[in-house]
């Protein structure tokens, strides 16, 4: 699987916007590119995904770089709840065979009330 | 939906005894993945089934480790004897489809003494 970077933790205040940063330079184009997150204690969960354009839920939106070598995930207006680990995944599609996920460190956020 | 569920949430054992832990994945779900989350190597991989049928179990650090799925609702992962190093956050995972969102189950917290 490709790699990717991450900071290794980033701070916010609550109810303002936070963009968690994800490099990968070596994706291929048949990755997509998507973030999970862990809360304390609990397991992973699906936040969003996307290939090349940018992509909303009601969770988070996600802005892909034109070259798609880097992406940004975007909590609009974060909570407490919000604070966790967030982990940006490449998953390659192609072949159909796929796998688990392949999980790096992650970007531990911290929100200050 | 109850989501995956796992047991047991916690356990603790003494070097030597065998452990196995139970994970019933979302109804429907024909794809099951086991990970393992430690400090020093974060999330990995051990193996995942599909309708099943185990396809990946590169990630089983040893013989000591085994994993099986007798039918689409309920897959155990033993290990047998246990090592202090063993111990870690056990989940299993489930998803619709080998390549689509994976749902994490709480995870089981194993304490090997």
């Amino acid at each position: 699987d490709a790699k990717t970077t991450q900071p290794n933790s980033m701070e916010s205040n609550e109810e303002e916007p936070v963009h968690l940063p994800c490099n990968h330079s070596t994706i291929s184009g048949t990755d997509y590119i998507h973030w999970y997150r862990q809360l304390p204690s609990q397991g992973p969960e699906y936040v969003i995904h996307g290939l090349t354009s940018n992509v909303n839920n009601r969770m988070a939106s996600l802005a892909i770089a034109e070259d798609r070598k880097s992406s940004t995930l975007i909590l609009h207006r974060a909570t407490l709840r919000d604070a966790a680990v967030y982990y940006c995944i490449l998953r390659d599609t192609a072949g159909g065979g796929a796998d688990g996920l392949t999980f790096g460190k992650g970007t531990h956020l911290i929100i200050q009330p | 939906d109850a989501g995956v569920i796992q047991s047991p949430r916690h356990e603790v054992t003494e070097m030597g005894q065998e452990v196995t832990l139970r994970c019933k994945p979302i109804s429907g779900h024909n794809s099951l993945f086991w990970y393992r989350q430690t400090m020093m190597r974060g999330l990995e991989l051990l193996i995942y089934f599909n309708n099943n049928v185990p396809i990946d179990d590169s990630g089983m650090p040893e013989d000591r480790f085994s994993a099986k799925m007798p039918n689409a609702s309920f897959s155990t992962l033993k290990i047998q004897p246990s090592e202090p190093r063993d111990s870690a956050v056990y989940f299993c995972a489930s998803s619709f489809g080998q390549q689509e969102t994976q749902y994490f189950g709480p995870g089981t917290r194993l304490l090997v003494l």
